[in-house]
């Protein structure tokens, strides 16, 4: 099975700062990476597929990058309705693995 | 509107046996590939199995294999779960989710039901 490991496990940033997430697969996965952001209370909503490609409807404050083992999630200014719970997930091959999330609060 | 609803958890003692469904609306369900995700009580997200677009080709996590069966009804747009021999590290969250692009299994999840929580006690 292919590994993700995701960091940090959470992190606590200001209103309006940078901030980044990262995810390294235990392979390589070309660019078969997604980035998910869970609510506390909701489902998990798809924000970014193919490592780079922003979903519709998704602000562009998001990005993502990478590819092989070494993938970046990016909130450009954090705003008070990103505190949530960031996944990325692999779908290189089955089994699909997720990462082990990033909570991310304000501080 | 595309929707997954999901139905059918509960409180089961361990031993037991449960099924879930997933009722799909707002898109041609018999197109893609859906799947089951789990989520225990404040843990991250684990896969737990996937059926392509035509039931043929079936896959589970190691976790849940021989006591899992997934299968579906186009015909009724409907996704289900049968899980026998539960046990206490089953109780979560389970999640239907649909396959992205494509009727094979190895996607993106971008669309996702509210869940439907299973607890395993005695």
């Amino acid at each position: 099975d292919i590994q993700m490991t995701q960091s940090p496990s959470s992190l606590s940033a200001s209103v309006g700062d940078r901030v980044t997430i990262t995810c390294q697969a235990s392979q390589d996965i070309s660019d078969y990476l997604n980035w998910y952001q869970q609510k506390p209370g909701e489902a998990p909503n798809l924000l970014i597929s193919d490592a780079s490609n922003l979903q519709t409807g998704v602000p562009s404050r998001f990005s993502g990058s990478g590819s092989g083992t070494d993938f970046t999630f990016t909130i450009s200014s954090l705003q008070p309705e990103d505190v949530a719970t960031y996944y990325c997930q692999q779908y290189d091959n089955l089994p699909l693995t997720f990462g082990g999330g990033t909570k991310v609060e304000i501080k | 509107e595309v929707q997954l609803v999901e139905s059918g958890g509960g409180l089961v003692q361990p031993g037991r046996s449960l099924r879930l469904s997933c009722a799909a609306s707002g898109f041609i369900f018999g197109d893609y590939a859906m799947h089951w995700v789990r989520q225990a009580p404040g843990k991250g997200l684990e896969w737990v199995s996937g059926i392509s677009w035509n039931s043929g080709n079936i896959r589970y996590a190691d976790s849940v294999k021989g006591r899992f069966t997934i299968s579906r009804e186009n015909t009724r747009r409907s996704l289900y779960l049968q899980m026998d021999s539960l046990g206490t590290e089953d109780t979560a969250m389970y999640y239907c989710a649909k396959a992205y692009g494509s009727g094979n299994l190895v996607d993106a999840l971008d669309i996702w039901g509210q869940g439907t929580v299973v607890i395993v006690s005695s």
